[in-house]
């Protein structure tokens, strides 16, 4: 079973939409979590960290729900340049990042 | 600032040949840098956690003897893949961490390895 897992996609949306993302993870010890974004052919770029008490960050808000094990991203009012893949990603220790496989967004006109 | 730069930014090599990748951190010291490989539609994949003038951490599974790293300074680390072979086509990052928890690990643009 892999570390993080996402639903790959992908997920076609009108631009407007509202989408919403989910990814579970099975390290109980994990104690960071964080969304990044990656273009195609790109280094992935940090969209931003969750915490247990949700966060949010303009269209994007973040949560974790650590009794589940499970984080979600939701993206409001889509933009054809939210088109992207979305990669969720938990710390383990040392500082090391274990990524799921993403979850590609495409935003139409 | 947080600057991370990787070069090659791509290369071509035939079977057999071996290869050396380069990461720097610009503007900043970086206490660990990471190296990760990617593989089409696939996750990144952490190989191994390189610190300054000490062995490089391996994954399990990453042969280190095939996957060399070499960090000689705060500033530079290099993966040098030695016989290369076409199941070594990837997508290779390196990131470098400021130390100050995972949220200060910046990525490197990546090198796109093509082995024919």
């Amino acid at each position: 079973r892999k570390e993080v897992e996402q639903d790959p996609g992908p997920f076609n949306v009108p631009e407007g939409a509202t989408v919403a993302f989910n990814c579970t993870y099975s390290n109980s010890a994990s104690q960071s979590f964080f969304w990044y974004r990656q273009d195609c052919r790109k280094e992935p770029k940090l969209l931003m960290s969750v915490y247990s008490s949700g966060n949010e960050d303009g269209r994007f808000t973040a949560q974790l729900n650590r009794a589940s094990q499970y984080i979600s991203l939701l993206i409001r009012d889509s933009k054809l340049s939210d088109s992207a893949t979305y990669l969720c990603v938990s710390s383990g220790g040392y500082n090391k990042l274990i990524f799921g496989a993403g979850t590609r967004l495409a935003v139409h006109p | 600032g947080a600057v991370v730069s990787q070069h090659p930014s791509w290369v071509i090599c035939k079977s057999g040949t071996s290869v050396k990748i380069e990461c720097r951190s610009l503007d900043f010291q970086a206490t660990t840098m990471f190296w990760y490989r990617q593989f089409p539609k696939q996750s990144l994949m952490l190989m191994a956690t390189s610190n300054e003038g000490s062995k490089a951490t391996y994954e399990q599974g990453v042969e280190k003897d095939k996957f060399l790293i070499n960090h000689a300074s705060l500033t530079l680390s290099t993966l040098t893949v030695t016989s290369a072979h076409p199941e070594d086509s990837s997508f290779y990052i390196c990131s470098a961490s400021l130390g100050q928890g995972p949220e200060t690990q910046y990525f490197g643009p990546g090198t796109r390895l093509l082995v024919l």
